[in-house]
């Protein structure tokens, strides 16, 4: 079966620190990958996704970036963190198809000071 | 543009009793997919069920359905003997064919009461 980790859980980093939030997907090949973000209280706002290495679409300009390196792994980075960053991030992955369900990882908590 | 729409922030049930979360949406796509997700405390999104607009039988997953009306653009889900387990966060959420972005509602609070 096909399982989906990140990390860190928990990160606190000071404002315009970098980022590194790693997602990996195992037990399945080239999936769609995806980073959401979830303010407090709120829904969930795709920001990256990705259908193949080193294939990234943005969907909200802003001071983030992904990668992803190879086929199972996406990264979120920030060369420089704002408070506005604050959030919880969620990776996600899918098959590659038109019906498929995204299935989502346990999510980064980052608090930015 | 696509919204989805939850009017209800939060919602309270005793255990073994039935409950009902409205989700509405707005598209002008006739083919599209339909979830619910449930998040709980450790906020991992988890898929509850799924609906395809072209069937127009409503979804099931044991103690889960859900009643697509898809003219009225609405889907609602039913909690069944509903369990403590099942306090958490529930979103409605929207997706197209081969688009890559699911559009989230804000989400219900659903509590349960013993």
């Amino acid at each position: 079966s096909q399982t989906i980790h990140q990390w860190p859980a928990t990160l606190v980093q000071p404002v315009g620190s970098p980022l590194s939030l790693e997602c990996t997907v195992e037990g399945t090949s080239n999936p769609n990958l995806y980073w959401y973000r979830q303010a407090a209280g709120r829904g969930l706002q795709l920001l990256f996704y990705s259908v193949g290495i080193g294939q990234i679409s943005s969907e909200v300009p802003q001071n983030l970036s992904a990668s992803r390196p190879q086929d199972r792994q996406f990264i979120l980075s920030s060369k420089k963190l704002l408070l506005s960053d604050s959030g919880f991030y969620l990776c996600a992955w899918s098959v590659q198809g038109g019906a498929e369900t995204q299935y989502f990882g346990p999510g980064t908590r980052l608090l930015v000071l | 543009a696509q919204t989805v729409t939850q009017s209800q922030p939060e919602m309270s049930v005793q255990e073994a009793e039935t409950v009902t979360l409205s989700c509405t949406y707005d598209t002008s796509e006739s083919d599209y997919y339909l979830f619910w997700y449930k998040q709980p405390p450790s906020r991992q999104m988890i898929l509850v069920i799924r609906q395809e607009a072209y069937k127009q039988q409503n979804a099931t997953e044991n103690r889960f359905s859900v009643n697509f009306q898809k003219a009225a653009k609405s889907f609602s889900l039913k909690i069944s003997d509903s369990q403590l387990g099942d306090a958490a966060m529930y979103f409605c959420a929207y997706r197209l064919p081969f688009a890559d972005k699911l559009i989230f509602g804000t989400g219900t609070r659903l509590q349960v009461f013993p």
